[in-house]
């Protein structure tokens, strides 16, 4: 199975710092790898897939990159809406994985 | 408006069953693949099975392969997932997700969930 490893695991940020939450592959994933976006008792929200595609309405604030093993989340200014908790899910091969997640708080 | 609306979560003994069922509409069901993840308390994501467009290919996560079966029913836009043999561990909330396309396992939707408690 493939590992997805995700630091930090949570970090404290102020409305409009620049934010990057890094995840790992235990292999070579090439770019199939989503990004997501969590609120507390809300359901999971797809940001990014393909390593750096947008999904459809998510704003230009959020950017994804890396291929590989190594990837990163940036969101460009944080905004109040934007504290959440960030997961990055593997889907090279199956059993699909996520990483541990990433808490970013006030 | 893509909606998947999932349902049948509940209270059960370790050792009893429960299907769980998503309703799908907005998207034509029977052209993609379907998924559930669970979330149990204090932790995060996990994908729990997955399966084709067609039922042709179905996969499980280590951690329930042997104990859950999932299955789709295209005429009635349904996905459900039958859980036998339920443990304590197996208490979370579970999300129906519909794939992005090509079985890829890009989970693009998701419903907003149903909780199951394993607990005697």
């Amino acid at each position: 199975d493939i590992q997805m490893t995700q630091s930090p695991s949570s970090l404290s940020a102020s409305v409009g710092d620049r934010v990057t939450i890094t995840c790992r592959a235990s292999q070579g994933i090439s770019n199939d790898l989503a990004w997501f976006q969590q609120k507390p008792g809300k359901a999971p929200k797809s940001l990014i897939y393909a390593a750096s595609t947008l999904q459809s309405g998510v704003p230009s604030k959020f950017s994804g990159s890396g291929s590989g093993t190594y990837f990163t989340l940036t969101i460009s200014s944080l905004q109040p809406e934007d504290f959440a908790t960030y997961y990055c899910q593997q889907y090279n091969s199956y059993p699909l994985t996520f990483g541990g997640g990433t808490k970013v708080e006030i | 408006e893509v909606q998947l609306v999932e349902s049948g979560g509940g209270l059960v003994q370790p050792g009893r069953s429960l299907r769980l069922s998503c309703a799908a509409s907005g998207f034509s069901f029977d052209d993609y693949a379907m998924h559930w993840v669970r979330r149990a308390p204090g932790k995060g994501l996990e994908w729990v099975s997955g399966i084709s467009w067609n039922s042709g290919a179905t996969h499980y996560a280590d951690s329930v392969k042997g104990r859950f079966t999932i299955s789709r029913d295209n005429a009635k836009n349904s996905l459900y997932l039958q859980l036998n043999g339920l443990r304590p561990e197996d208490t979370a909330l579970y999300y129906c997700a519909k794939d992005g396309g090509g079985n890829s396992g890009n989970m693009d939707v998701w419903g907003k969930g149903t909780t199951v408690t394993v607990s005697s």
